[in-house]
């Protein structure tokens, strides 16, 4: 993998229902898996950090997990609300000769249905 | 305080105008970030500041000058753009600049959506 990528593109759910998504990157240089939330008219807003393989993060309904060997981390809602709704971009912090980049996936773009 | 302004919100300017796009922090944060996001596409990086040096610079078109007056503030000077240059302009910044450190949180500043007529 050469890019960060996410899938799916975008989703609709129904109000209670729990979803996940995928964010593939690159392994190698690899520091750490960020996870952003970012909702119309607002700035992006992290939601987590992670850095070792087998992590799990969680902040409320939300949690994320992440595998460094193979390149890929999941986010997992649990019983979605309206509230939501918003793009949820992941990014890859990646050490470099000439310093430390920040690469974001195209996202997913959630939306909650009453 | 754990917010990034940045000013204008929009900005609309002829293919002729100098303009500059602003962005400060007051978090002590060593690392700033130039992003670019055009409609339905991510973020793309476009310049790192760290402990107020150019770091990287993803091979952006002359026609946008970085700068970093000091550790809160950071600038892109803008000249002789084009229409294909209108798009959503993000300033970000974290705290460490270097190559350590696991707090590498990016905090977000809103914007400043810029228009190229």
């Amino acid at each position: 993998i050469l890019n960060v990528e996410q899938s799916p593109q975008s989703l609709h759910v129904q109000e209670g229902d729990s979803t996940n998504f995928t964010c593939s990157f690159p392994s190698s240089n690899f520091y750490a898996l960020h996870w952003y939330r970012w909702e119309t008219a607002k700035s992006p807003e992290a939601l987590f950090v992670m850095t070792l393989n087998g992590d799990e993060k969680k902040k409320g309904r939300i949690s994320a997990t992440l595998n460094t060997k193979e390149g890929y981390s999941y986010l997992y809602i649990k019983g979605s609300q309206p509230e939501d709704s918003a793009t949820y971009l992941c990014a890859s912090y990646i050490l470099t000769g000439g310093g430390n980049k920040l690469t974001f996936g195209t996202g997913t773009q959630l939306k909650v249905e009453l | 305080d754990t917010e990034v302004t940045q000013t204008p919100k929009h900005l609309v300017m002829g293919m002729t105008n100098k303009k500059s796009l602003k962005c400060e922090q007051h978090m002590g944060h060593r690392a700033m970030y130039w992003y670019k996001q055009k409609a339905k596409k991510p973020p793309e990086l476009m310049f790192v500041y760290s402990y107020e040096k150019l770091s990287i610079n993803e091979s952006v078109p002359s026609r946008f000058s970085p700068e970093c007056p000091n550790s809160s503030l950071l600038n892109l000077h803008l000249h002789a753009l084009q229409p294909e240059d209108s798009a959503l302009y993000l300033c970000a910044s974290s705290l460490f600049g270097g190559t350590g450190g696991p707090n590498t949180e990016a905090f977000f500043g809103q914007g400043t959506r810029l228009t190229v007529v």
